[in-house]
């Protein structure tokens, strides 16, 4: 069975730093895109970051380049997003989730909650 | 950026109805156009890609349709599960955009 499984979020103050992972299993992690996907609270659905199988690419919302990494490890199944300078308004879960071909999402991880605030 | 809007806002229905809700891009995004489902407190579910090609295990009520800056997603006969948030996607281009949301309530 495929599962995402997230991990990392938290409390953290305006300006700070967490590091979400995300745990892929069920699927050949390797050989698929994957994203990162916010929803802020009773509010819709926000791309964040995506990064090709190899992992040689990444593509971020405007919202959030320049403050965010996002990479993966292939050979441990896992994706990474680094956060960094964080501020009221990347309070959200995050959702780890895994793309097609066109990057449309066809598996969402349960998704880890964000909180900025001080 | 490719505008992604989503109408109505909110739609009354009642089940057995016959529902179109409707997205628009504010350029062309092709055929690449995904549609979510999202029920409170939960996780957001795939539905259809290729603006018309549903997910594995998705019931042929949910009929996608449309291509370049017109899409539609149809549920010909609205049972009690699909009230519901839905979301369309694009991913023609970066950076990917969804829309604002449909709710179809009771």
């Amino acid at each position: 069975e495929l599962q995402l499984v997230e991990s990392g979020g938290g409390l953290v103050q305006p300006g700070g730093s967490l590091r979400l992972s995300c745990a892929a299993s069920g699927f050949t992690f390797s050989s698929f895109a994957m994203s990162w996907v916010r929803q802020a609270p009773g509010e819709g659905l926000e791309w964040v970051a995506s990064i090709r199988s190899p992992g040689d690419k990444t593509y971020y919302a405007d919202s959030v380049k320049g403050r965010f990494t996002l990479s993966r490890d292939n050979s441990k199944n896992t994706l990474t997003l680094q956060m960094n300078s964080l501020g009221a308004d990347d309070t959200a879960t995050y959702y780890c989730a895994k793309a097609n071909t066109g990057y449309y999402v066809d598996h969402w991880g349960l998704g880890t909650v964000v909180t900025v605030s001080s | 950026e490719i505008v992604m809007t989503q109408s109505p806002v909110t739609l009354s229905v009642s089940p057995g109805e016959r529902v179109t809700l409707s997205c628009g891009a504010s350029q062309s995004v092709s055929s690449n156009l995904a549609w979510y489902q999202q029920k409170p407190g939960q996780v957001p579910r795939f539905l259809i890609y290729g603006a018309s090609t549903r997910a594995t295990g998705i019931p042929a009520r949910f009929i996608g349709s449309g291509s370049g800056t017109e899409f539609t997603l149809t549920i010909s006969s609205l049972q009690s599960e699909d009230f519901a948030i839905y979301y369309c996607q694009q991913y023609d281009s970066w950076p990917l955009t969804f829309g604002g949301g449909t709710t179809v309530e009771i």
